[in-house]
């Protein structure tokens, strides 16, 4: 199984804080890495598919980049509503695989 | 708008079978794969396996021997088999549409399982 690693597995910041988040994949996954948002209580909602394409409706401070095995997820301007987990998961290979999470969390 | 329902028993007993449905309305479901991810309470994410249309389906090797995805194309509706649970297997259980970039676009709001007897 590719092992997907996430750090930090948890953060606190601000309001109006730029927040980046890595995730490592155990080997080469090309583009396909996608970042989820799961507030609690609720299913996960996906922000990024193949690396850095925005799902629709996503807030263009949202950001993905990366290749091969070292991705990020950034967040330009942490709102109110950011405060949340968030997950990486390849799509290179089955079986899909999950980061750990990072809790976003107010400071 | 595309939406997907799970339903089920919230409680099995140790060493029986889990049976869960997703529903899926507002698109044919037809056109995409589907997939079933559990989250254990407080833990991450696990992928469990996925169908398409036509029935071809891929598992996790993790829980294959236990396991049986389905679609009735008719109903619009897939299926999730697991048998011989036990607590390891409480979790909430999502059902989820694939994009055509594969990840998963589209959610249930998942079903709380738990195995205790």
């Amino acid at each position: 199984d590719i092992q997907m690693t996430q750090s930090p597995s948890s953060l606190s910041t601000s309001e109006g804080d730029r927040v980046t988040i890595t995730c490592r994949a155990s080997q080469s996954i090309s583009n396909f890495l996608n970042w989820y948002q799961q507030k609690p209580g609720k299913p996960p909602k996906l922000l990024i598919y193949a690396t850095s394409t925005l799902q629709s409706g996503v807030p263009s401070r949202f950001s993905g980049s990366g290749s091969g095995t070292e991705f990020t997820l950034t967040i330009s301007s942490l709102h109110p509503e950011d405060f949340a987990t968030y997950f990486c998961q390849q799509s290179f290979k089955t079986p899909r695989t999950f980061g750990q999470g990072t809790k976003v969390e107010i400071k | 708008q595309v939406q997907l329902q799970e339903s089920g028993p919230g409680l099995v007993k140790p060493s029986e079978t889990l049976s869960l449905t997703c529903a899926v309305s507002g698109v044919s479901i037809s056109n995409y794969f589907w997939s079933w991810i559990r989250q254990s309470p407080g833990e991450g994410l696990e992928w469990i396996g996925y169908i398409s249309h036509s029935e071809s389906a891929k598992y996790n090797p993790s829980l294959w021997s236990r396991l049986t995805i389905s679609v009735d194309t008719s109903k619009s509706q897939f299926y999730l088999k697991l048998t011989s649970v036990t607590a390891a297997d409480t979790a909430v259980y999502y059902c989820a549409r694939h994009n055509y970039d594969k990840a998963f676009d589209v959610w249930g709001q998942g079903t709380m399982v738990t195995v205790s007897s």
